[in-house]
C-alpha cells in the first residue's frame, strides 16, 4: 500500500540551530500538505502545495520557517534558526485531488524537540 | 475563522461501554472527516461525510452529519482497548483548499 514517507522520526536540536524535515508523498497526488501539531492539540497547516506551487502559506512563520517542493514531488521544510516553541510533530501529508474533498494521507510525521 | 470544536476533550471508559464524541462549528463544510491518531503517529483516515445528514458505518463505528452541514458525531459501540486514541475531525469548505482540523477527543478504553 502507498505511504507517505517522512524522515527523519525524530530530531533533537539546540536552539539557534538549523533544522530540516524531507517528504515523499504518494505517487500521483498533486497537492502536498505540512501540519504542525503541538502535544494535545489538533494539527495546524503552515504551508500547502499544488505541484510545485503554494496555494497556502498563511500560517508559516516565514521569518524562519521555509518550504519547498521544487520538482512538485517531494518536499523539504526548513527552520532557521529553531526556537524552543518550534518543538512539536511535523506531518506532511499529501491527497490525490485538489482538495474538494479534504482527504488527506498523512505520513508517520517528524517529531522535533529543541533544547 | 472556521472553527471546528470536539467535545468532550477527554473521555476515559470501560470496555463494553458506548460513548459518542461531538464535533461542531458555525461554518458550513462541503465535506468533513475522521481520524484516528495513535501516539507518535500521524493520523490515519476513517471516513468522510458529504452530505446533510448523512450516516456512515464502519463496524461498530457509526459517522453522521448534521443536516446544516456544521457538524458530525462519532458513536462507538461496545467500545474495545484497541479503540484507544485521539480522534480528530477536520473540515473542508466548498472550492477551497484549507482542511482544518479540530483539537480532538483523547479516548481511552480500560480493558
Amino acid at each position: 500500500e502507498a505511504e507517505v514517507a517522512q524522515s527523519p522520526r525524530y530530531k533533537i536540536t539546540e536552539k539557534s540551530q538549523a533544522v530540516a524535515f524531507w517528504c515523499d508523498p504518494i505517487s500521483g497526488h498533486a497537492t502536498l500538505y505540512w501540519y504542525r501539531q503541538i502535544l494535545g492539540q489538533g494539527p495546524e497547516l503552515l504551508v500547502q502545495f499544488q505541484d510545485e506551487s503554494v496555494v497556502d502559506d498563511s500560517q508559516l512563520p516565514k521569518d524562519r520557517f521555509s518550504a519547498e517542493r521544487l520538482k512538485g514531488v517531494d518536499s523539504t521544510l526548513k527552520i532557521q534558526p529553531a526556537e524552543l516553541g518550534d518543538s512539536a510533530m511535523y506531518l506532511c501529508a499529501s491527497s490525490p485531488n485538489t482538495g474538494i474533498t479534504g482527504e488527506l494521507f498523512f505520513g508517520e510525521g517528524s517529531r522535533l524537540t529543541v533544547l | 475563522t472556521q472553527l471546528l470544536e470536539q467535545s468532550p476533550q477527554f473521555l476515559s471508559i470501560q470496555e463494553g461501554e458506548n460513548l459518542t464524541v461531538y464535533c461542531n462549528s458555525s461554518s458550513v463544510f462541503s465535506s468533513l472527516q475522521w481520524y484516528r491518531q495513535e501516539p507518535g503517529e500521524g493520523p490515519v483516515l476513517l471516513v468522510t461525510v458529504v452530505t446533510g445528514g448523512e450516516v456512515k458505518k464502519l463496524k461498530r463505528l457509526t459517522f453522521q452529519f448534521g443536516d446544516a452541514r456544521k457538524d458530525s458525531s462519532l458513536h462507538i459501540t461496545a467500545a474495545q482497548p484497541g479503540d484507544t486514541g485521539l480522534y480528530l475531525c477536520a473540515g473542508a469548505k466548498a472550492g477551497g483548499f484549507k482542511t482544518i482540523f479540530g483539537a480532538g477527543t483523547r479516548l481511552f478504553v480500560k480493558a
